[in-house]
Parts: C-alpha cells; structure tokens; sequence
C-alpha cells in the first residue's frame, strides 16, 4: 500500500498563477483533509471532507478550493497564487484513532 | 479556539540523556491528545496517542503523560539518540469522536549531540 500520496513535491508560481495540488490514498479512507505548515507556526486546517461529495471548510480556507469526487482523491486548487500561500502543504486521512500524513508539497509562489 | 503551545521551540542535548518536551492548550475539551515526528522535508509519523481518559501512553523508550484538567502534556524520550533528531509536534482532536479536525503545536526541534 502506497497510503497517502502528494504531487508534486516541490512546486516554483507566479503571482496570479493557478495549480491544483494533487492527493491520493489507497486505504479506503472516507476522511481527508489539508493542511499548510508555515515557519514558527502549527499546521493549520485548509479544508476537509468526510466523503465523497462532501466537504468543508477548516480554519485557514480563503485562496483554496477542494472537490471529492471519489473516496481516493482529494485535489486543493489555487484559482490566483499570491505569496501569502508559499507554504509547505500536507494531506492527510483518518480513521479511528489514526491520521495519516503524506510527505508534502513545497510551494513557493514568487 | 484552541490555542496549542509547544515550549521550548528548540532543544540540544548531548546523547544519552533524557528528552522532556512540553506541550500546553487551552481549552481541556479534548478527545484525544496525539504527539508527532517530523523529520526535515518529511510527512508526520505518529507517536503516541493519548485518550482524553487516559493518563499515560508508553512505547519504548517513549512515554506520554496528560493532564486534561490543566491542560498539559508531556512526552519524554529517555536515553536520547542522535536518531531522535528531529521535529516533535502535538496535536489535540476536539470533543467529539470522528470529528478529526487537529489543532497543532508549532513543535519543539530536537538535536541531539554524538
């Protein structure tokens, strides 16, 4: 099992730019969720959702859009990359007592 | 809102000895309390998770102890590595079960001297 995956790992935009950051995982989790992990600073929640067709905001939502069409993927679009969103960006699933992490995006927008 | 604080932000030691990191939030309404690792460019690997009814959790040469009613946590690492270098961050879950929303620390950077 690959668990949960991230592409790309690191990612260089312009200002104004749009890109989807892409999520996927293999253990049949209905929970995913986003977070963004900035320097001195704790991850904080993006968005989220509890299955396929459902999700909501977190704490951190304005900038980004999610969509869940299927159990396995969890796509986080920027529509307009402003330098505000460089930042370093984890998804992660849920099940029980456990949450699991992918290894990250690295963005940078310049 | 939550509020969760990690001190201190940094921590060097020399090998050998034993790890104390602290972590502090605000509002004693948890579900459960969880303590992460994360190394340089890497995703979080869990640790320990400590149940809101529970006062410790062990795994090794780690050990995790919660004090709901204050508010507090304590994860300690005993007999340090240069392998236990590395970021330590907790996490709290709120009140209710299958809500997964996590509310972090910024983490405690660990280096431990060879």
């Amino acid at each position: 099992n690959a668990g949960v995956t991230q592409t790309p790992k690191f990612q260089v935009l312009k200002t104004g730019q749009s890109m989807t950051l892409q999520c996927a995982q293999d253990m049949n989790h209905e929970y995913m969720s986003w977070y963004r992990q900035d320097p001195g600073m704790g991850l904080r929640l993006i968005h989220y959702s509890v299955g396929a067709g459902i999700t909501d905001q977190g704490e951190v939502p304005n900038g980004y859009n999610v969509s869940r069409s299927t159990t396995e993927d969890f796509p986080l679009r920027l529509l307009s990359a402003a330098p505000s969103q460089t930042s370093v960006y984890f998804c992660a699933t849920a099940r029980g007592n456990e949450q699991y992490f992918g290894p990250g995006t690295r963005l940078t927008v310049t | 809102k939550q509020e969760v604080t990690q001190i201190p932000a940094a921590l060097s030691v020399p090998e050998g000895e034993n790890l104390v990191l602290n972590c502090s939030f605000t509002d004693s309404a948890i579900y459960n309390l969880q303590w992460f690792r994360q190394d340089p460019g890497k995703g979080l690997t869990s640790l320990l998770l400590i149940q809101s009814s529970q006062r410790e959790q062990t795994s090794g040469r780690l050990n995790a102890s919660l004090d709901k009613s204050s508010g507090r946590s304590t994860l300690y690492i005993a007999a340090s590595q240069p392998g236990d270098s590395a970021t330590y961050l907790c996490a709290v879950s709120p009140r209710r079960s299958n809500d997964y929303k996590l509310s972090f620390g910024a983490g405690t950077t660990v280096t431990v001297r060879a």
